[in-house]
């Protein structure tokens, strides 16, 4: 069955740290790969995403994500972390075996920058 | 291009009542789908609307409905409303690949 694991609740990070918010996936075929962020009482904003090609993907507001088909992941990550960072963040796939287009989500993590 | 809008932003409803949310995606995306976002079970997906028909749809009571009109703008209605029901619903336009999101009516149901 499709799934998306984001295996921490919450990350917390200083100010000027590198941030990494984690997220694994479970599809049957090959996988197109998402992250959102959310800042409360707010819409989700798309960060980035995976089609093809460079297993690197950069994004908008510094960030960045490695897809790794041996480990099925999809590691967010930002050099510097800045306390505007701080929100939900969502890792979400789409299996492209089969013709259901439905995006799987994850429960989020809540990154904290602290100052 | 103009984001996804939704209207009303926020609803106050009783328990019973029914509730239409509206959204009109971003010029030239065909499909809308639809979510519910609550604090304890994150993201759950509605339906998806593509072209006026349904293409997918989540595990929701038949309490929840929607339609997508000619011009891709989609409602949904919720029917019957019961507490559990208060949540942010957001909606979503997919272009490339990629779904846009609107900024979400918050309904709460008393």
């Amino acid at each position: 069955a499709q799934s998306v694991a984001q295996p921490e609740d919450q990350v917390n990070v200083a100010e000027g740290n590198p941030l990494t918010v984690k997220c694994t996936y479970s599809v049957s075929g090959n996988p197109y790969l998402f992250w959102y962020v959310q800042y409360p009482n707010r819409g989700l904003q798309f960060l980035l995403k995976y089609i093809t090609g460079d297993n690197l993907v950069k994004g908008s507001y510094g960030f960045e994500a490695e897809f790794n088909k041996s480990q099925t992941s999809f590691h967010l990550k930002k050099p510097s972390a800045l306390v505007s960072d701080s929100a939900l963040y969502f890792c979400a796939v789409r299996d492209l075996a089969g013709n259901n287009r439905k995006l799987i989500w994850g429960l989020g993590t809540s990154l904290a920058v602290n100052p | 291009k103009a984001g996804v809008t939704q209207t009303p932003r926020y609803l106050i409803k009783t328990r019973g009542q029914q509730v239409t949310l509206s959204c009109s995606p971003i010029s030239g995306h065909r499909s809308v789908s639809w979510y519910q976002q609550t604090p304890g079970q994150g993201l759950q997906f509605l339906f998806e609307y593509f072209s006026e028909t349904q293409r997918n749809k989540g595990n929701f009571p038949g309490r929840f409905s929607g339609r997508q009109f000619s011009n891709s703008r989609s409602e949904m209605n919720v029917s019957t409303l019961e507490l559990g029901d208060s949540a942010l619903y957001l909606c979503a336009s997919r272009g490339a690949e990629t779904q846009y999101f609107g900024p979400g009516t918050r309904l709460l149901v008393l």
